[in-house]
């Protein structure tokens, strides 16, 4: 069965650093998403994108982040100057269109922590 | 008022028992409604998508009631497998494209 699949699984940087994160989406998936957990909090959206562009992205999303898909098959989450309070577990998810319900399926997710 | 909210918990229930979760949004610009599984520290895994003429899959149940913005989901005959974290999901086209989770529900299932 198709999956999502996220490197590295567990990522560590001092603040201030820039990181990467990766994500490889299902291949005939057309919308990609990204997601943060901090622990014992709730699931929250970060940027949805299609078209090699962003469709939507929430107040988080600020000029601290970026997306980008560099070829066709990975998304990549960018967070410049991390902070400590960026520590979190950050989700990839993709969908295709079936019906329009754009059913999601999440990865693993890269748990990051900034000291 | 938040955009997606779940009933409080954690449900304690013993195996057998049926249980019910609600959700309500707030958002009319809302087109799609989901529920996810999400184990300890796991990613949230599909459960089912939910129609206004409802969804069955096996033990569960999903509903949908636009009119009053409302979504729901029955376990039947709960196992101790059952035992997670539910959340409801909800896509939104405001120009583009976002999905809101809710803050989730908490299961434990006991022999």
């Amino acid at each position: 069965e198709p999956e999502v699949t996220q490197t590295p699984s567990h990522q560590v940087t001092q603040m201030g650093q820039e990181v990467i994160l990766r994500c490889v989406p299902i291949s005939n998936h057309l919308y990609f998403y990204w997601y943060r957990q901090i622990l014992g909090q709730k699931v929250e959206f970060l940027v949805s994108f299609y078209n090699n562009e962003i469709s939507e992205k929430s107040e988080i999303f600020d000029d601290q982040f970026s997306v980008e898909r560099p070829d066709g098959s990975n998304f990549t989450l960018k967070i410049r100057s991390t902070k400590l309070e960026d520590s979190a577990m950050y989700f990839c998810a993709s969908s295709g269109l079936a019906g329009s319900s754009y059913e999601q399926y999440f990865g693993p997710g890269t748990r990051l922590t900034v000291t | 008022r938040k955009e997606v909210e779940q009933d409080p918990g954690p449900f304690n229930v013993p195996e057998g028992a049926t249980v019910a979760f609600n959700c309500t949004y707030s958002n009319s610009a809302s087109q799609s409604f989901f529920w996810y599984r999400q184990d300890c520290r796991k990613e949230p895994k599909l459960l089912m998508s939910v129609y206004s003429s409802g969804n069955e899959d096996g033990r569960f149940t999903a509903q949908l009631n636009r009119a009053s913005q409302y979504i729901s989901l029955l376990i039947r005959d709960s196992k101790l497998s059952d035992s997670a974290t539910y959340l409801c999901a909800v896509n939104m086209v405001t120009g583009g494209f976002k999905t809101i989770f809710g803050a989730g529900t908490r299961l434990f299932v006991k022999a």
